[in-house]
């Protein structure tokens, strides 16, 4: 199965400070990744993906992520954050299952971003 | 239009009720799923409907029955819950079953269960 790790449970920046929120994966095979983010009470809104290509993914809202092989990364990024931005952020790889269906979404465990004013 | 709507918002339900939570969407995706997500982690799947055939259940217990009665309309059954089951129910789509899709999320359906 493919997996994601988010290492931080919480980040914590300045209001036009940049931030990073971290993703590290682990796939056989190429690897498929995704950013959503969650607003409380808040179903998941989608920011960006890789799929294949450039390294640095662009996405909704300012933010873009950077897709690293060699550091099996994935890190989430906004050159200056927003209180706004305070949120709930998953990373997500595709995933499948023993029939070969590639319809699922395995998600990290999350990283709340808090950003103060 | 590209919203997934779901259905009430908030539900309470006593074990041994049946209610059923409806989730719609109009942009002619042809994949569908069911995501049960408790506070603070991240969502589970539950199950996946692709072109309105039932093509993964994670081992969901049959207290849990999803229907899909056509390519807009997902349902999710309840029978017979257990207090354990209050979570927060997300229902999403996709164009297609490619690797490449995302997805798309309603805002979800909270349900309580006394």
């Amino acid at each position: 199965a493919q997996s994601v790790a988010q290492p931080e449970d919480q980040v914590n920046v300045a209001e036009g400070n940049p931030l990073t929120v971290k993703c590290t994966y682990s796939v056989s095979g190429n690897p498929y990744l995704f950013w959503y983010v969650q607003y409380p009470n808040r179903g998941l809104q989608f920011l960006l993906k890789y799929i294949t290509g450039d390294n640095l993914v662009k996405g909704s809202y300012g933010f873009e992520a950077e897709f690293n092989k060699s550091q099996t990364s994935f890190h989430l990024k906004k050159p200056s954050a927003l209180v706004s931005d305070s949120a709930l952020y998953f990373c997500a790889v595709r995933d499948w299952d023993d029939n070969n269906a590639g319809n699922m979404l395995t998600f990290g465990g999350g990283t709340r971003l808090m950003v103060k004013p | 239009d590209t919203e997934v709507t779901q259905t009430p918002k908030h539900l309470v339900m006593g074990m041994t009720n049946k209610k059923s939570l409806k989730c719609e969407q109009h942009m002619g995706h042809r994949a569908m799923y069911w995501y049960k997500q408790k506070a603070k982690k991240p969502p589970e799947l539950m199950f996946v409907y692709s072109y309105e055939k039932l093509s993964i259940n994670e081992s969901v217990p049959s207290r849990f029955s999803p229907e899909c009665p056509n390519s807009s309309l997902l349902n999710l059954h309840l029978h017979a819950l257990q207090p354990e089951d209050s979570a927060l129910y997300l229902c999403a789509s996709s164009p297609g079953t490619g690797f490449t899709y995302e997805q798309y999320f309603g805002p979800g359906t909270r349900l309580t269960v006394t």
